[in-house]
């Protein structure tokens, strides 16, 4: 089984600041035939279903901001928000597809 | 619009059997594979189970921690997904959510979430 696990747990950053999560995995999720990270991201927020806001650890979905991005490869990957808005609060997880799916711990976003 | 509806969810004791269903509408669904991904009271997320589309005979994964007492089956002609949760205990407790893999073979990501319901298994 592969293990995600994400740093911090939590974190606080200021309205307009850069937020960046990090996740990592226990083995490596990068799939050398086509080359793809197979890695998300969500986001989820308190009363709502988790959203999707990154697939293949760099491809935003349609509809998310672009102030949202994914980046990293093999084991190493990172979520960064670039300017944090007040609707950003939320807990964020990366998930692994290499395999059977599985989630990191989740971190949380607040303002500071 | 795509929507995933989850019903079934409630109260019942350790040992029993519960099963959710999961109506789907706003998308071919048997394009799709499907997925139930379960949340613990101040837990993450755990995917539970997924069933891949017809395309791959419909075949089924499923956690460990279910493994043997829980089964996802589809309905194509009536665009649900079920789970059947057998042998129930308190560590099952948690919202369940529906979800859709935008790939047939299934185990990959979920780009369409329904809302969730509450399974909680108490004495």
């Amino acid at each position: 089984d592969i293990v995600m696990t994400q740093s911090p747990d939590s974190l606080a950053v200021s309205l307009g600041e850069r937020a960046t999560i990090n996740c990592r995995s226990s083995q490596s999720v990068l799939y050398n035939s086509n080359n793809k990270n197979y890695l998300a991201w969500y986001q989820h927020k308190p009363g709502q279903p988790p959203r999707l806001l990154i697939s293949w650890a760099s491809t935003r979905e349609s509809g998310v901001p672009d102030r949202f991005g994914g980046s990293g490869s093999r084991t190493d990957f990172t979520l960064t928000i670039s300017s944090l808005q007040a609707e950003d609060v939320a807990v964020y997880y990366c998930q692994q597809y290499y395999s059977f799916p599985s989630f990191g711990q989740g971190t949380r976003v607040e303002i500071k | 619009e795509v929507q995933l509806v989850e019903s079934g969810g409630g109260v019942e004791q350790p040992g029993r059997s519960l099963r959710l269903s999961c109506t789907c509408s706003g998308f071919t669904f048997g394009d799709f594979s499907m997925s139930w991904v379960r949340q613990a009271p101040g837990k993450g997320l755990e995917l539970v189970a997924f069933i891949r589309n017809k395309v791959y005979d419909g075949t089924t994964e499923y956690a460990a921690s279910v493994k043997g007492r829980f089964t996802i089956s589809r309905d194509d002609s009536k665009d649900i997904v079920y789970l059947e949760m057998s042998g129930l205990t308190t560590e099952d407790t948690a919202i369940y959510y529906c979800t859709r893999d935008p790939y047939p073979a299934g185990g990959t990501y979920s780009d369409y979430w329904g809302q969730g319901t509450l399974v909680t298994v108490s004495s």
